[in-house]
């Protein structure tokens, strides 16, 4: 069964550093997705992405962050300078079409720890 | 805006024991609602999901019942295993913009032989 992948599992970093957290949505999907989860608290949503252009982003997703599908595979999060506060699980999803019933699949997640 | 409330954690059940964890959610229009499961370790897993008013989302013995008049979407399940400890979440398709998932808090199930 198609699924998302994401890499790596976990990531540490120094505070102002940048970090690129990586997902490879399910082939045929064109809506590409991340969310994150900061331990203890709710999934928030970041930003969403269809045809190579930002659909939507959240409140979160402020100029230190960014997405990009450099190629045909791979959907990419970076953090430019990256702040405590950032540490969380991040979790990248993607569906099939902007059908409101349609569902996400999730990828197991990266961990960041930023130090 | 739209929101989900979720019943606090921890759940502790008895293996065999029946479950429900309680959903309820603000929206305009009319989302879709989901659950989804996050068992140790690994990432969200859609568990079952309903569309509209009425509708049952079933799956791996749960089910949960789209309710418009009580705005809720609770989770139940007739036996739980020790297999079910996980946490679950209740999401709504925001109905606004671009199938945006707005999550509850989570619910940790613990279930013990």
């Amino acid at each position: 069964e198609p699924e998302v992948t994401q890499t790596p599992s976990h990531q540490v970093t120094q505070m102002g550093q940048e970090v690129i957290l990586r997902c490879v949505p399910i082939s045929n999907h064109l809506y590409f997705y991340w969310y994150r989860q900061i331990l203890g608290q709710k999934v928030e949503f970041l930003v969403s992405f269809y045809n190579n252009e930002i659909s939507e982003k959240s409140e979160i997703f402020d100029d230190q962050f960014s997405v990009e599908r450099p190629d045909g595979s791979n959907f990419t999060l970076k953090i430019r300078s990256t702040k405590l506060e950032d540490s969380a699980m991040y979790f990248c999803a993607s569906s099939d079409q902007r059908e409101r019933e349609e569902t996400q699949y999730f990828g197991p997640g990266t961990r960041l720890l930023v130090l | 805006g739209d929101s989900v409330t979720q019943m606090e954690g921890p759940v502790t059940l008895s293996e065999e024991a029946f479950l429900t964890i309680n959903c309820t959610y603000t929206a305009t229009g009319y989302p879709s609602l989901f659950w989804y499961v996050q068992y140790p370790g690994e990432g969200l897993q859609l568990l079952l999901k309903a569309t509209k008013a009425d509708d049952k989302g079933s799956n791996k013995g749960f089910e949960a019942t789209y309710r418009k008049e009580t705005t809720s979407f609770h989770l139940e399940k007739g036996s739980v295993q020790v297999s079910d400890s996980a946490v679950y979440f209740c999401a709504l398709l925001f109905s606004g913009g671009y199938n945006k998932l707005i999550f509850g808090a989570g619910t940790r199930l613990a279930v013990h032989p």
